[in-house]
This record gives structure tokens, sequence and C-alpha cells, in this order.
């Protein structure tokens, strides 16, 4: 069965650095979101790509992010310089189509020291 | 500002028996909701979703009921089984919104 795949399961960043999160989307997948969990809290809605481009966008994912599918299978979550806070878990998500069924990810466990 | 608000943080249910599992929302656009359930260190995986043209969706054991005059929908399962401990979150759409969560632990 096609999964969603995300590298690396975990990393540790120093605070300021720049980290890159990959995904693998279902291949026959249109659309792609990022989620974070921090910690004991909700899983939180950061953005969703459509067609090479944002189509929606919460307040979390401010100038520090973005997002990129730099071929025809990766999608990846950048963070410029991280913050302590931004240590959580980020989950990656595909969908045929906007309000289908969206396959989540693993996760990736960001810890920023 | 919870849009989308799950008011048990977690729910202990014999096996065999039902779990109820409940969600609220404030945002009447909201038009499509989904269950998902997650077990820890793993994502969120799909379990069943409704349309708001509905009031119920069934899935194996699992039905979703959907009230929208009260904002109101909840997940049955029945029976329950102790595989089914994880923690639960009812979504709606419009930047997927998630609650959050109720911790289920189904008891053999």
């Amino acid at each position: 069965e096609p999964e969603v795949t995300q590298t690396p399961s975990h990393q540790v960043t120093q605070m300021g650095q720049e980290v890159i999160l990959r995904c693998v989307p279902i291949s026959n997948h249109l659309y792609f979101y990022w989620y974070r969990q921090i910690l004991g809290q909700k899983v939180e809605f950061l953005v969703s790509f459509y067609n090479n481009e944002i189509s929606e966008k919460s307040e979390i994912f401010d100038d520090q992010f973005s997002v990129e599918r730099p071929d025809g299978s990766n999608f990846t979550l950048k963070i410029r310089s991280t913050k302590l806070e931004d240590s959580a878990m980020y989950f990656c998500a595909s969908s045929v189509d906007i309000q289908e069924t969206q396959y989540f990810g693993p996760g990736t466990r960001l810890l920023v020291l | 500002d919870q849009q989308v608000k799950q008011n048990s943080p977690s729910l202990s249910v014999q096996e065999g028996r039902i779990s109820i599992l409940n969600c609220d929302y404030t945002n009447s656009m909201f038009d499509y909701f989904l269950w998902y359930k997650k077990y820890p260190a793993e994502g969120p995986t799909f379990l069943i979703s409704i349309s708001s043209i509905k009031d119920k969706n069934e899935d194996g054991r699992f039905t979703v009921f959907l009230n929208k005059s009260a904002k109101h929908l909840s997940l049955h399962i029945v029976p329950s089984q102790p595989g089914d401990s994880a923690v639960y979150f009812c979504a709606a759409s419009y930047k997927y919104i998630f609650g959050t969560g109720t911790r289920l632990k189904v008891l053999a």
C-alpha cells in the first residue's frame, strides 16, 4: 500500500541553524501539507501546496518557513533560522484532492537546542 | 481561539463496550469533518469522515454522527477493542483544524 515517507525521523539542530525536512508524498496525490505537533499539544496546520504553489497557510507559517517541490517526488519544509519553540513533531500529508482524505507520514521529530 | 474542541482529554472503556468520543466546533462554515487515530511516534491515520450534507456515516465498527445545529460530532466505536487504544483527533475542513485529541484506553 502506498504511503507517505519522511526523512529524517529525528533531527537535532542548534538555534539559528537552517533545517530542511523532507517528504515523499503518495505518487498520484496532488495536494501536499505540512503540520506540526508541539509535545502535548494538538496537531496544527502549517501550509498546503498545490500546483507548485502555496494554496493556504496558517499564522504559524511566517517568513522563516518555506516549502518546495524540487522535483517530481519530494516535498520539503525549510526553516531558515530555527528557534527553540520550533521543536516539535512535523508531519507531512498528501491527498488526491482538496477535500479528500489526507494521508500522513510518520513525522520528523525536530529538537532545537 | 479553539475552533474545534475535544473536551475529554481521556476516556477508558471496557473491551466489547461502546466508546463515544465527542467533538464540538464553532465555525458553521465547516462542511467536512474527519476523525484520525494516532499512536505514539506515528503520524495520524485516517479513520472516517462525514460531509455536512449527512448526519451519519458508518464504516465497520466506526460510526460518526454529525449534529449541525449543535455543531457537534461524535465517533462511536462498537465493540471497542484493546487495539483501539490511541489518541483520537477530530478535524474540520478548511485548513484542517484539529481538535486537541482524546486518549482512548480500552481495557481488556
